[in-house]
């Protein structure tokens, strides 16, 4: 069964900043099927990202994902103050699974 | 815009089966894959099960012995059933839709607690 591992768990950063999530899984998957997951408290989570690097429906381009293979990022190029919450990387190869998750709070 | 609304009673005993009902507005349930996923109150989120209107359906190997999902196309519900709960099964629980692999609507969420 695929692990991912998100790093780093808690990234503190000010608005602004440039944030670096990482993902990595335990064997490569199919980009296709690499995603990223954006939940505020209290909210269930929306989908940023999908096919590794598409933005889903609304998301403003200050979001990117890129990698292959085992290793994906999800890149928040400027910190907006509503962008501070806990992001998730998913895969769906036979049973879909999130990694862990990486909080993003401000510093 | 598809709209998703989980129901279902907020405290459930030990041993006893957790019962959830999503019911679906603005969409159309042949339309996409149809999943719960739940989140333990202050951790990461994980995937129970996905159906198809066709019976098609997946569950979580570690889930599986106790799990069931059901469309009820008639009422544009999902359920969910859980068996042989434990306080570890104590979570909100979301469903949501899954196609091409991914999650694109939810639900708000439902916080089910597992005590006597």
């Amino acid at each position: 069964e695929i692990v991912l591992t998100q790093s780093p768990g808690t990234l503190s950063l000010s608005p602004g900043e440039r944030a670096t999530l990482s993902c990595r899984a335990s064997q490569s998957v199919s980009s296709t099927y690499l995603a990223w997951y954006q939940q505020k408290p209290g909210q269930a989570p929306r989908l940023l990202i999908y096919g590794a690097s598409s933005r889903a429906t609304g998301i403003p381009d200050r979001f990117s994902g890129s990698g292959s293979g085992t290793d994906f990022t999800l890149t928040i190029s400027r910190l907006e103050p509503e962008d501070f919450a806990v992001y998730y990387c998913q895969q769906s190869g036979s049973s879909p699974i999130f990694g862990g998750g990486t909080k993003v709070e401000i510093k | 815009q598809v709209q998703l609304q989980e129901s279902g009673p907020g405290l459930v005993k030990p041993s006893e089966t957790l019962s959830l009902t999503c019911t679906v507005s603005g969409g159309s349930i042949s339309s996409y894959y149809w999943s719960w996923i739940r989140q333990p109150p202050g951790r990461g989120l994980e995937w129970i099960g996905y159906i198809y209107y066709n019976g098609i359906m997946n569950y979580n190997s570690s889930l599986k012995s106790r799990v069931t999902i059901s469309v009820d196309m008639s009422k544009d519900q999902i359920s969910l059933r859980l068996s042989s709960v434990t306080a570890a099964d104590t979570a909100v629980y979301y469903c949501a839709t899954y196609y091409g692999g991914n999650f694109y609507h939810w639900g708000q969420g439902t916080l089910v607690t597992v005590s006597s």
